[in-house]
């Protein structure tokens, strides 16, 4: 079956500039976590939704980051105001459940200019 | 707060070796360990899930222990093929719903 997908693939932006990253999770998984990935380092959790609500966003780094997932499918991680460190990948992963095994997706590269 | 690391960052080996890669983490109250694999540009390959209430999980050449009253985790990889060079990585559940926190990764190579 089809596994996490997350579009765009790559983005570039500029400074102060609004993206959007989006992920579509596995069907059925109630379960969806974002991570942040910078270059050698492993991934930072960001924030964990348990259908379409966010029971964990304590790893958002700032006000400037927002994710929504209202049908408790799809996500969308919203970046406002982009800073050249938010430059990263940003990664989607979901589970059956919130005890089960985590499927990451391909992940977004995101630069900022 | 729950903290990862990896020993070693990198490891170069022949192929045909065994091998083992070291993870530890500094809270022992942990929901389940995770290993991953991540391909260069790729995303994340799940090999191995322990549970806390388990030892070890064995994926073909691949097995994983866990002691969480030590903070020790360890994979060992029977036979190394030059298919198996990338970056693994251990990631330590905090919390019921497998919030995972990550180790920098070991970057492995093996040459024919």
């Amino acid at each position: 079956g089809a596994g996490v997908s997350q579009t765009p693939s790559n983005k570039v932006t500029e400074k102060g500039k609004y993206v959007e990253l989006r992920c579509d999770p596995i069907s059925g998984h109630t379960a969806l976590y974002w991570y942040r990935q910078s270059l050698g380092q492993g991934p930072e959790f960001l924030i964990y939704f348990q259908g379409t609500g966010a029971a964990d966003d304590s790893g958002l780094p700032n006000d400037r980051f927002f994710a929504v997932r209202p049908e408790g499918s799809v996500s969308t991680l919203k970046i406002q105001r982009t800073e050249r460190g938010d430059s990263a990948v940003y990664l989607c992963a979901s589970s059956l459940s919130a005890s089960e095994t985590q499927y990451f997706g391909p992940g977004t590269r995101l630069l900022v200019l | 707060k729950q903290e990862v690391t990896q020993i070693p960052a990198a490891l170069s080996v022949p192929e045909g070796e065994n091998l083992v890669l070291n993870c530890s983490f500094t809270d022992s109250a942990i929901y389940n360990l995770q290993w991953f694999r991540q391909d260069p540009g790729k995303g994340l390959t799940s090999l191995l899930l322990i549970q806390s209430s388990q030892r070890e999980q064995t994926s073909g050449r691949l097995n994983a222990s866990l002691d969480k009253s030590s903070g020790r985790s360890t994979l060992y990889i029977a036979a190394s093929q030059p298919g198996d060079s990338a970056t693994y990585l251990c990631a330590a559940s905090s919390g019921g719903y497998n919030k995972l926190i990550f180790g920098a990764g070991t970057r492995l190579a093996v040459h024919p």
